[in-house]
C-alpha cells in the first residue's frame, strides 16, 4: 500500500496566518491526490483534488501544489473556520490511503 | 446533494451489518460511490467502490472476503454488507461520492454524515 505522512501533525496558528501542510508518498503518484477539512462530529469536506484544482465553492485561500510524492496545502490568511484537522489522500493505486492528519488549532 | 445513511448498530463480535445510503440532488446512475470509514477518534480508512453500474467493486483488504458492496440505482441507493465482523471494525462509516462524472476520479466530493457500527462483546 502507498503510505501518506503528514508533517506537522498539529499546527497552532492565529487568525491571519499562512500556514502549509506537507504530505509525503511513499511512491510516486503523479497527481492523484487530494485534501480535505474534516471538523470534529462532522464528516469530511473536499478542498481540492488531482493536486492543485480547487474544489467548487471552497474559498481562494486554500491552494494545492506538487506532484509525485511530495504535495502542500497552504491556507493563506487563516480563518476562525478554518481550525481544523486536514488529511491528504492518494487515488493512484488501490487501496486508496489518507495521510494521519494534520490538526490546526488556534494559538 | 445529500447522502443519509442508516443500519449502524451495536453488534457482537462475529455478527453481521447491512448499511444503507440513500442519496438525493444528482444523478446516482452516472456517478461510482464509496464506503470510508472513521474509527472513534482516528484517521479515514477506503473501505469499498462500486462503479455507476455495479460491474466494478474493489474492497480494502481489511474487509475483503466478508465485505459486499452493492448499488440500486432505481431506488437510488447503496449498500454495504459486512460478515465476520470485529472490533477493528468499529467506526463511523461514510457514504461518499465519486468526484468524477462517469468513470471513477477516485476521490470524494459528498458524504453523508455517517452511521455509527460498534462491535463489542
Amino acid at each position: 500500500d502507498i503510505q501518506l505522512t503528514q508533517s506537522p501533525s498539529f499546527l497552532s496558528a492565529s487568525v491571519g496566518d499562512t500556514v502549509t501542510i506537507t504530505c509525503r508518498a511513499s511512491q510516486g503518484i503523479r497527481s492523484d491526490f487530494a485534501w480535505y477539512q474534516q471538523k470534529p462530529g462532522k464528516a469530511p469536506k473536499l478542498l481540492i483534488y488531482a493536486a492543485t484544482t480547487l474544489q467548487i465553492g471552497v474559498p481562494s485561500r486554500f491552494s494545492g501544489s506538487g506532484s509525485g510524492t511530495e504535495f502542500t496545502l497552504t491556507i493563506s490568511s487563516l480563518q476562525s473556520e478554518d481550525f481544523a484537522t486536514y488529511y491528504c489522500q492518494q487515488f493512484n493505486t488501490f487501496p486508496f490511503t489518507f495521510g494521519p492528519g494534520t490538526k490546526v488549532d488556534i494559538k | 446533494v445529500q447522502l443519509v445513511e442508516a443500519g449502524g448498530v451495536g453488534v457482537q463480535p462475529g455478527g453481521s451489518v447491512r448499511l444503507s445510503c440513500e442519496v438525493s440532488g444528482f444523478t446516482f446512475d452516472d456517478f461510482a460511490m464509496h464506503w470510508v470509514r472513521q474509527a472513534p477518534g482516528k484517521g479515514l480508512e477506503w473501505v469499498s467502490l462500486i462503479t455507476w453500474d455495479g460491474g466494478g467493486r474493489n474492497y480494502a483488504d481489511s474487509v475483503k472476503g466478508r465485505t459486499t458492496i452493492s448499488r440500486d440505482n432505481s431506488k437510488k441507493s447503496l449498500f454495504l454488507e459486512m460478515k465476520s465482523l470485529r472490533p477493528e471494525d468499529t467506526a463511523v462509516y461514510y457514504c461518499v461520492k465519486d468526484g468524477n462524472y462517469g468513470p471513477p476520479g477516485y476521490f470524494f466530493d459528498f458524504w453523508g454524515l455517517g452511521t455509527l457500527v460498534t462491535v463489542s462483546s
